[in-house]
């Protein structure tokens, strides 16, 4: 079964510096997304992409953040200055032409800010 | 925010035997419901789906259930197996423009035990 990748799977890295989170979604998807998880909280969105544009936000996603898809196949999540509140796990995923069709998750990227 | 409520944060069930776990919803602009099951370690991977249209969807050993009046919904797993052993999270989707911003409840653990 076709999968949704993340790399890599653990990032330390120090506040204040730049992340960089990459995600290979499933290849005939149309929609794709960020969610995160906090340790011992909710799956949280994040944010959706579509025909290269943001389609929502939450309100986590703040100026710090960004998405881009830099090519056919990679879709990335910046956090241009990390923050402490920003280590939990970093889920990508992807849906189908419909859109409005299950998701499949990425296995996650296991942020942690020292 | 507490749209999507799983109230029971641990299940243990026998093996062979049923389990069911609930979630509840405030949101009536909920019109689609999944549900996931989730390792660790790994994203969480799709179970099942329901419609606001519907209010009963089965796949094999899965059975979700939808009450709208009551704003509760229900997976039924029979027969329970210990490979089910995992984190359940109940998950909805506001009515949008052809996108999955998903709502997640906090989860259920459930244990099979042979």
């Amino acid at each position: 079964e076709p999968e949704v990748t993340q790399t890599p799977s653990h990032q330390v890295t120090q506040m204040g510096q730049e992340v960089i989170l990459r995600c290979v979604p499933i290849s005939n998807h149309l929609y794709f997304y960020w969610y995160r998880q906090i340790l011992g909280q909710k799956v949280e969105f994040l944010v959706s992409f579509y025909n290269n544009e943001i389609s929502e936000k939450s309100e986590i996603f703040d100026d710090q953040f960004s998405v881009e898809r830099p090519d056919g196949s990679n879709f990335t999540l910046k956090i241009r200055s990390t923050k402490l509140e920003d280590s939990a796990m970093y889920f990508c995923a992807s849906s189908g032409p419909g859109g409005r069709e299950k998701l499949f998750f990425g296995s996650g990227t296991q942020l942690s800010v020292l | 925010d507490q749209q999507v409520k799983q109230n029971s944060p641990s299940l243990s069930v026998q093996e062979g035997r049923i389990s069911i776990l609930n979630c509840d919803y405030t949101n009536s602009m909920f019109d689609y419901f999944l549900w996931y099951k989730k390792y660790p370690a790994e994203g969480p991977t799709f179970l099942i789906s329901i419609s606001s249209i519907k209010d009963k969807n089965e796949d094999g050993r899965f059975t979700v259930f939808l009450n709208k009046s009551a704003k509760h919904l229900s997976l039924h797993i029979v027969p329970s197996q210990p490979g089910d052993s995992a984190v359940y999270f109940c998950a909805a989707s506001p009515i949008s423009g052809g996108y999955n911003k998903l709502i997640f409840g906090a989860g259920t653990r459930l244990a099979v035990h042979p």
